[in-house]
């Protein structure tokens, strides 16, 4: 039972590169999230969906692009890598039907931009 | 908006003491609330979660936590610390009954737990 799976897990950019993580889950939930972690300021909420198609911003969107075309799949892209997006990434997922509220995270990626 | 404000970014126990990991909420209506654990190059995963009913609620690995609605607060303890504890800790909290699911998180509290 693989969960929620992220890829890459580790990524070195240069300033200006482009890259797509991807998020997969095998849980059929509707929602997914993106997140970042920076040393002091916990997991900060990037974009979300709320199902296949759909996507919205979170907090800290700018610099990112997501889609959402296939409802296990949810990708987080940067067109145009800066020093300021060395972080980790944590994409997550949840239920619809069943509002538990939890979240069930991956193991992370870890991106620097040098 | 909800917020959460961890006090403490670093705790030290000796194994066997008592844990106590603070968590305090601002939320204009009763919220859903989390305690997730991080252990080294690991995501997150869930240790205990609130969401209606009893207050004091049980999770696993020994932890506890209980929301005091009157203190904003859900306090994670656990009676021994075990030196498997040693993680960083994220209290979170979501609005119930809304579209969007998302979590906010606190900083977070990295336990380390002595021999």
């Amino acid at each position: 039972n693989a969960g929620v799976t992220q890829t890459p897990k580790f990524r070195v950019l240069k300033t200006g590169q482009s890259m797509t993580l991807l998020c997969a889950q095998d849980m059929n939930h509707e929602y997914m999230y993106w997140y970042r972690q920076d040393p002091g300021m916990g997991l900060r909420l990037i974009h979300y969906s709320v199902g296949e198609g759909t996507t919205a911003k979170g907090e800290v969107p700018d610099g990112y692009n997501v889609s959402r075309l296939k409802k296990q799949n949810f990708l987080l892209g940067l067109e145009s890598a800066a020093p300021s997006q060395t972080s980790v990434y944590f994409c997550a997922s949840s239920y619809q039907t069943a509002d538990t509220g939890e979240l069930f995270f991956g193991e992370g990626s870890r991106l620097t931009v040098l | 908006a909800q917020s959460v404000t961890q006090l403490g970014s670093h705790v030290s126990v000796s194994e066997g003491a008592l844990v106590l990991l603070r968590c305090n909420y601002s939320s204009s209506v009763p919220p859903y609330l989390f305690w997730y654990v991080q252990y080294p190059n690991q995501g997150l995963q869930l240790l205990l979660k609130y969401t209606t009913g009893a207050t004091l609620v049980k999770g696993i690995n020994g932890f506890e936590a209980e929301f005091k609605k009157s203190e904003t607060s859900f306090h994670l303890t656990k009676p021994s610390a075990h030196m498997s504890d040693a993680a960083e800790y994220f209290c979170a909290v979501r609005k119930p009954n809304t579209g969007r699911r998302a979590l906010t998180f606190g900083s977070g509290t990295r336990l380390q737990v002595q021999p």
